[in-house]
């Protein structure tokens, strides 16, 4: 199957710091990325959807301002935590699509701890 | 978006079969039903996928039944490390954003 590689695997940072978290599609073109957070024990949860060239669409709740997404080129999306907060310690996880396919291809996720 | 509706954990010894049965009764036309596996601390990984009758690939077998209201994993002879989170999603195939449910949490013992 694709490869969606996602990078890093775990950062700490302190609080009041950015962390940017890249998601990359190896070996296909992603014209649509998503962005999960999972907490311990829960599901997955929806923060945003991306497409190539457009501004993410955010899920109710998830404040856009916060949480910056850049879907700039077919392979590369970012996710940058802005101002991050012990609360928003997590497991951050991308999945990639490509046009025309129904299959969403997952990253290794990025567990972020916020001392 | 179509909801899904799966038992919250499964218990099982190595070597049995096991089926997971998803519920998914506002399922529209255009929607095809995926499962993906997920261990702890990884992100979800692609089991199958299918749309109607049966589906079959080197690790699972997807059921469907005619209505498509509900849709059955079956994992043949499973071992320690099939022991993980299974999620059932439905959505439009080439765009549909993936709603994750709860899952079910399968513990394969020896």
């Amino acid at each position: 199957g694709a490869v969606v590689s996602q990078h890093p695997s775990w950062v700490i940072c302190k609080s009041g710091t950015s962390v940017k978290i890249e998601c990359r599609s190896l070996d296909f073109q992603a014209t649509t990325m998503f962005w999960y957070r999972q907490f311990p024990k829960q599901s997955l949860m929806l923060m945003a959807t991306s497409n190539e060239g457009s501004k993410a669409t955010y899920e109710q709740g998830v404040e856009k301002d916060k949480f910056l997404i850049n879907h700039a080129s077919l392979t590369l999306s970012t996710l940058t935590v802005t101002s991050a907060h012990p609360e928003d310690s997590s497991f951050y996880i991308c999945s990639a699509r490509e046009e025309g396919n129904t299959e969403a291809f997952f990253g290794q996720g990025t567990r972020l701890t916020v001392v | 978006l179509a909801k899904t509706t799966q038992p919250i954990s499964m218990d099982s010894y190595e070597g049995q079969e096991v089926n997971i049965t998803c519920s998914h009764n506002n399922i529209a036309t255009n929607d095809y039903i995926t499962w993906y596996q997920q261990f702890p601390s990884q992100g979800p990984r692609f089991i199958i996928q299918g749309y109607k009758t049966k589906v079959t690939n080197e690790v699972a077998s997807l059921f469907i039944p005619a209505d498509r209201k509900s849709s059955t994993l079956s994992l043949p002879r499973v071992s320690l490390s099939d022991t993980a989170v299974y999620y059932c999603l439905v959505g439009e195939g080439g765009g549909f954003k993936t709603i994750f449910g709860a899952g079910t949490r399968l513990f394969v013992k020896a």
